[in-house]
């Protein structure tokens, strides 16, 4: 089945404690990217990769760090959480940049 | 500076009517524009798109209408089921590249 996946799906951490969110996928798709969902400010990219070892930023990268070191993954870093961290991430994937398929989502609480 | 719209947070329709979503944006250079489809507890799904170079697009109850003039494309769902009760997000990007723009979503409920 192809698909998105993300893991944990929940997370509850402290500030400062260092964390990785993990995204697969096993489309074989080029673009990766990132986003966050707050109430009422909708999906908000954090970072993008185009292909291995290609990363860019996206409307909301500071506190966040990215790897592309192989196709299939995508891991989003937050060395140093802090409480405005807490929110929705999705993780998409894409053939080419504009049609995406996202994971089901992780919910993070920093406390 | 939000770049892309959805002035509707919520639209309610009945079973077997019309839903028209609405979507604005300040880009003219976006090129690429999609509307995704999200459930609870789920990630969004891709619903349909539209390059600059058409106005209309159309994949069985949906259509989507981009006026470029006036930076603005409409979701239209016909006849609009129960089922499409979720929130609706409109994205818009340029083809090709990585940078991708969403709108805050629209919540449909299509009532029986």
């Amino acid at each position: 089945e192809a698909q998105v996946t993300q893991n944990p799906r929940y997370l509850i951490t402290v500030t400062g404690k260092k964390l990785t969110v993990t995204c697969s996928q096993n489309m074989n798709h080029e673009y990766m990217s990132w986003y966050r969902q707050d109430p009422g400010l909708g999906l908000r990219q954090i970072y993008y990769s185009m292909n291995v070892e290609v990363t860019d930023k996206g409307d909301v990268p500071e506190g966040y760090k990215v790897s592309r070191k192989e196709k299939r993954n995508f891991p989003l870093i937050l060395e140093s959480p802090s409480p405005n961290q807490t929110s929705l991430y999705f993780c998409a994937s894409g053939k080419i940049a504009n049609i995406q398929y996202f994971g089901a989502g992780t919910r993070l609480s920093v406390l | 500076d939000q770049q892309v719209k959805q002035n509707s947070p919520s639209l309610s329709v009945q079973e077997g009517r019309i839903s028209i979503l609405n979507c604005d944006y300040t880009n003219s250079m976006f090129d690429y524009f999609l509307w995704y489809k999200k459930y609870p507890a789920e990630g969004p799904t891709f619903l349909i798109s539209i390059s600059s170079i058409k106005d209309k697009n159309e994949d069985g109850r949906f259509t989507v209408f981009l006026n470029k003039s006036a930076k603005h494309l409409s979701l239209h769902i016909v006849p609009s089921q129960p089922g499409d009760s979720a929130v609706y997000f409109c994205a818009a990007s340029y083809t090709n590249a990585g940078k991708s723009t969403f709108g805050d979503g629209t919540t449909l409920t299509v009532k029986p």
